[in-house]
């Protein structure tokens, strides 16, 4: 089993500043990882595929990259309304493991 | 506009089974892969399963393989999970996703909105 490794567990951005989180495989998942939003009370939301596409509707101020077993998603200015739980998920290899999640706060 | 709206949890006893179902609409229901993924209370996400539009190809995590059953009916847009010998540790929150590609395993760019399963004595 592939084990994703997100970190740091929680991040602390002032508004307008930028976010980076990461998340290592344990072995190479090509591009195979989408990254997802959670908000306090919400269902799982798509923001980027492929690890650099961004989903439909996805704000520009988010962006994925990375490949192989290192990937970085960027907030570029954080809003009130990015406070939530981002998780990592790899499809490259059954079973599609996500990661344990980085909560980020104001 | 898309939907899949889950049904089918509840509170049941260990040893137990539950029938979960998730109603797709707004998509070529046939034409894409579709998963199951738990989230139990204040954890993460859990993957649990995978099924392929054509319903040829079946995926399951280790903690519920042998167990759970995951099957679709593309005539009636269904997913559905048939849970047996149910244990304290599938309590959760079960999502049915929509992978984001046709034929092509991916990311999941539709979540129901989720069917609470209890397992507890």
């Amino acid at each position: 089993e592939i084990v994703m490794t997100q970190s740091p567990a929680t991040l602390s951005v002032s508004p307008g500043d930028r976010a980076t989180l990461s998340c290592r495989a344990s072995q190479t998942v090509t591009s195979k990882l989408a990254w997802y939003q959670q908000k306090p009370g919400q269902v799982p939301r798509l923001l980027i595929n492929g690890a650099s596409a961004r989903a439909s509707g996805v704000p520009a101020r988010f962006s994925g990259s990375g490949s192989g077993t290192e990937f970085t998603l960027t907030i570029s200015s954080l809003q009130s309304e990015d406070v939530a739980v981002y998780y990592c998920q790899q499809y490259y290899i059954r079973p599609f493991t996500f990661g344990g999640g980085t909560k980020v706060e104001i | 506009e898309v939907q899949l709206v889950e049904s089918g949890g509840g509170l049941e006893q260990p040893g137990g089974s539950l029938r979960l179902s998730c109603a797709a609409s707004g998509f070529t229901f046939s034409d894409y892969s579709m998963n199951w993924v738990r989230q139990a209370p204040g954890k993460g996400l859990e993957w649990i399963s995978y099924i392929s539009s054509s319903s040829s190809i079946t995926y399951y995590a280790a903690s519920v393989k042998g167990r759970f059953t995951i099957s679709r009916d593309n005539a009636k847009n269904s997913l559905f999970l048939q849970m047996n010998n149910l244990r304290a540790e599938d309590s959760a929150v079960y999502y049915c996703a929509k992978d984001n590609r046709p034929r092509e395993i991916s990311g999941y760019d539709y979540w129901g909105q989720g069917t609470l399963v209890t397992v507890s004595s």
